[in-house]
């Protein structure tokens, strides 16, 4: 399966927008795009995902280069709740359901 | 609504000892994977099971099992329990199994902390 690099850690200010990179250089042509967040104390939950073009939904964008090496995750007014750590997965068509988590980035944000 | 919930929330158990854990999916869905999330560690892929069938397994030892019931709630269980079985173990429910061939939400309930002293 196709790898992704994340930071490990990043800091925002509240209500100030957030970035939160991923590269994926070995990406296949039917990865689909993911991004799950974990909540202290919570399980996973579904923020966005994508295959080529950009997303925007009520929680956040997807931004995924043309190349599809890469791809961002923007949070437009990061709150207190934001803070957690940021999966992107990448899902091949040939894994069926199962999601394969990285260590994803502690996202912390300050008041 | 109800989300996913899973039982116990915590537990302790001793090395070589079973444990049995429990999850009910959200109501209408038919899909259950079980994962495994070691402390500073992204969850892992243990099962996932849909129609009480097995639909995919990860790279766990014999030692773990699961089964799913007419209900579409379902039971993970753990033999001879080893200390590296410490974990959170998470359930997550969806609406189908599609094989991978398109999207598929996954709900995640807040896990079962098992201790293995």
């Amino acid at each position: 399966d196709a790898k992704t690099t994340q930071p490990n850690s990043m800091e925002s200010n509240e209500e100030e927008p957030v970035h939160l990179p991923c590269n994926h250089s070995t990406i296949s042509g039917t990865d689909y795009i993911h991004w799950y967040r974990q909540l202290p104390s919570q399980g996973p939950e579904y923020v966005i995902h994508g295959l080529t073009s950009n997303v925007n939904n009520r929680m956040a964008s997807l931004a995924i280069a043309e190349d599809r090496k890469s791809s961002t995750l923007i949070l437009h007014r990061a709150t207190l709740r934001d803070a957690a750590v940021y999966y992107c997965i990448l899902r091949p068509k040939s894994s069926g359901d199962k999601l394969t988590f990285g260590t994803g980035t502690r996202l912390a944000v300050r008041p | 609504d109800a989300g996913v919930t899973q039982s116990p929330t915590h537990l302790i158990k001793t090395r070589g000892q079973q444990v049995t854990l429990r999850c009910s999916p959200i109501s209408g869905h038919k899909s259950v994977s079980w994962y495994q999330q070691v402390l500073g560690q992204g969850p892992q892929f243990i099962f996932q099971y849909y129609e009480k069938e097995e639909r995919g397994r990860g790279n766990f030892p014999d030692r773990f099992s699961a089964r799913q019931f007419p209900n579409y709630s379902s039971e993970l269980n753990v033999n001879a329990l080893l200390l590296g079985d410490s974990a959170l173990y998470l359930c997550a429910s969806s609406l189908f199994y599609t094989g991978g061939t398109t999207y598929n939400e996954q709900f995640f309930g807040p896990g079962t902390r098992l201790t293995v002293l």
